[in-house]
């Protein structure tokens, strides 16, 4: 069974600081990555994808990929409290279209 | 920004009855998904529709459940007789002419069967 692992949290982190979410994934085959962040009651939204190993930089986000050691991380830089919500780390192999979801980080932003 | 619309946005259904989820995927798209998120659980993979036929299904994806797109713009979810444990958000995707490209999700529609 390919599995998605987050730690479901609550990360707490104050305004201004650097949240730190981390994803592992069970299938060696996975070569896209995504993060997606769900408030509640919503639909996911895509935040950032990667699919080479490293560090993909956009405005305040940040995705590093470690395929060696099976790896993704989301780093959110100067926090704000609208960044309080649930972020989805999923995974999808180059050869299929099913996309898998981890079960998500609640992240909480205090003001 | 081109989005993906999805109506109703909360069908209340009884149960066995038959149920037809609809989405308008972004134009330009030709990967077509739907998913499910059961209350407080993860977002599951139900199937992938690209080039008017099914490309993957999941194991959720039975018997019960079909897809279609009927015409150039329109992706349905046909749930044929509907049990309480169907009860949950559908949320429909597309994705751009890659496959690997991101898929971009509609704002679902909440089933509640009773």
């Amino acid at each position: 069974q390919k599995e998605v692992e987050q730690n479901s949290g609550p990360l707490s982190v104050p305004e201004g600081a650097i949240a730190s979410l981390n994803c592992t994934y069970s299938d060696r085959g996975s070569q896209s990555f995504f993060w997606y962040r769900q408030y509640s009651g919503k639909s996911p939204e895509l935040i950032m994808f990667i699919y080479s190993n490293g560090d993909k930089e956009d405005g305040r986000f940040t995705a590093q990929l470690n395929k060696a050691s099976q790896y993704v991380s989301l780093l959110i830089r100067d926090s704000q409290p609208s960044d309080s919500a649930t972020y989805l780390c999923a995974c999808r192999n180059t050869g299929g279209f099913k996309t898998i979801f981890g079960a998500g980080t609640r992240l909480f932003v205090k003001a | 920004e081109p989005e993906v619309t999805q109506t109703p946005s909360h069908q209340v259904t009884q149960m066995g009855q038959e149920v037809i989820l609809r989405c308008v995927p972004i134009s330009n798209h030709l990967y077509f998904y739907w998913y499910r998120q059961i209350l407080g659980q993860k977002v599951e993979f139900l199937v992938s529709f690209y080039n008017n036929e099914i490309s993957e299904k999941s194991e959720i994806f039975d018997d019960q459940f079909s897809v279609e797109r009927p015409d150039g713009s329109n992706f349905t979810l046909k749930i044929r007789s509907t049990k309480l444990e169907d009860s949950a958000m559908y949320f429909c995707a597309s994705g751009d002419r890659v496959r690997n490209q991101p898929q971009h999700f509609g704002d679902g529609t909440r089933l509640s069967i009773l």
